[in-house]
């Protein structure tokens, strides 16, 4: 069984710091890590995966996030936050090489920026 | 990027009806969608794997006689909540992946209210 835990129900943080949102993550096999955002009433959209190669991905919006194996974490990180960045945050696993491509996503974690 | 479109946004059903979702991939072909459910503040929870040509996976605990999925055609699945009862009311979401080892495009979700 795979799993995905955001320890931390909110983040608070003020416009220009930078942001960090916990992610780990259990999983038979490789790991395909993906973060994505959701808006109030809407889908979800993507930010960034990991599948393979470099541990530091960058994605959507100057997002990034750092795969770390022997942690089993895949952190979501913004070197300066904007208040449009405040929105609910998922951070999702499958196990694609097992031929489950559906994903298990984490609780969730809101993150509010302040002006 | 790939799109996937879900309609309606939101619908509003009488208790002992029927609402069907339908969830479709604009820009490329998908064998496989996968639905989503999601309750206030809660995180998504998989409950079936959509199968171009074949019957459904469900998740244990989802009811395949109470959430209908078809998967008629490479870029259309339906979900119809059969005989719907208020505790249905939640937020649906599909979401597809244009291909091996990519990230899931999600549809914007339906908000359905059984009352």
């Amino acid at each position: 069984a795979q799993s995905v835990a955001q320890p931390e129900d909110q983040v608070n943080v003020a416009e220009g710091n930078p942001l960090t949102v916990k992610c780990t993550y259990s999983v038979s096999g490789n790991p395909y890590l993906f973060w994505y955002v959701q808006y109030p009433n809407r889908g979800l959209q993507f930010l960034l995966k990991y599948i393979t190669g470099d541990n530091l991905v960058k994605g959507s919006y100057g997002f990034e996030a750092e795969f770390n194996k022997s942690q089993t974490s895949f952190h979501l990180k913004k070197p300066s936050a904007l208040v449009s960045d405040s929105a609910l945050y998922f951070c999702a696993v499958s196990a694609m090489d097992t031929g489950r491509r559906a994903l298990t996503f984490g609780s969730g974690t809101r993150l509010q920026v302040q002006p | 990027g790939a799109v996937v479109s879900q309609h309606p946004s939101w619908v509003i059903c009488k208790s002992g009806t029927s609402v069907k979702i339908e969830c479709r991939s604009l820009d490329f072909q998908a064998t496989t969608m996968f639905w989503y459910r999601q309750f206030p503040k809660q995180s998504l929870m998989l409950m079936a794997t959509s199968n171009e040509g074949s019957k459904a996976t469900y998740e244990q605990g989802v009811e395949k006689d109470k959430f209908l999925i078809n998967h008629a055609s490479l870029t259309l699945s339906t979900l119809t909540v059969t005989s719907a009862h208020p505790e249905d009311s939640s937020f649906y979401i599909c979401s597809a992946n244009r291909g091996r080892n990519t990230e899931a495009f999600f549809g914007q979700g339906t908000r359905l209210t059984v009352v």
